[in-house]
């Protein structure tokens, strides 16, 4: 079974603050992938990487960036956190042989509130 | 306009009912499709591809209408375990996923 951890449930920070999410997935995926999900809003892709030390911005990458120094780990780092920051952030992995069948295996979600 | 539109729901029906979500998504170039199921606070999963010939997977089916840019999701037999959000997902190149706002379906005893 593919297991995608991310590292917490809930996490509360104030305005201002540097944020770090971190995502770790044990199946030697090539790809990881960072959404939010907001009501009314869906899954939206922030960035995601395709290799080491590669990434490619998503549809709403303003305000977040990313680290892949290792393959099985995803950082994503909020700079500065601000309110509207606040959401359920949700780490993806997903094979190279996965081809046309691009099936993503998710994490459990990290539930940021930005005070 | 959303580029993978669905009826948010909620549907409300008893178990033994068979329930349909239809989903349109505009971009004619999309090229692979998904359900989705997600729990409530759980995360997304993979309940099935969708193929261009229609696809069966015990109580769930699924259809898939390029000319008229719609996908399909029919349970059978509802039970209480089925009850979560259905997202509607459609690729629209490798690597990325666009995923629809979800239907919400509740079936009830």
């Amino acid at each position: 079974d593919v297991k995608v951890t991310q590292s917490s449930r809930y996490l509360v920070k104030r305005t201002g603050e540097k944020v770090f999410l971190e995502c770790v997935q044990d199946m030697d995926h090539e790809n990881m992938f960072w959404y939010r999900q907001d009501p009314g809003l869906g899954l939206r892709l922030i960035y995601f990487s395709y290799d080491v030390k590669m990434k490619e911005k998503g549809d709403i990458p303003e305000g977040y960036s990313v680290s892949r120094e290792k393959k099985e780990r995803f950082s994503l780092i909020l700079e500065s956190a601000s309110t509207n920051q606040t959401s359920m952030y949700l780490c993806a992995s997903k094979g190279a042989l996965e081809g046309a069948k691009n099936i993503q295996y998710f994490g459990a979600g990290t539930r940021l509130s930005v005070l | 306009r959303k580029e993978v539109e669905q009826d948010p729901g909620p549907f409300n029906v008893p178990e033994g009912a068979t329930v349909a979500f239809n989903c349109t998504y505009s971009n004619s170039a999309s090229q692979s499709f998904f359900w989705y199921r997600q729990d409530c606070r759980k995360e997304p999963k993979l309940l099935m591809s969708v193929y261009s010939s229609g696809n069966e997977d015990g109580r769930f089916t699924a259809q898939l209408n390029r000319a008229s840019q719609y996908i399909s999701l029919l349970i059978r037999d509802s039970k209480l375990s089925d009850s979560a959000t259905y997202l509607c997902v459609v690729n629209r190149h490798t690597n990325k996923l666009i995923f629809g706002t979800g239907t919400l379906l509740a079936v009830q005893p």
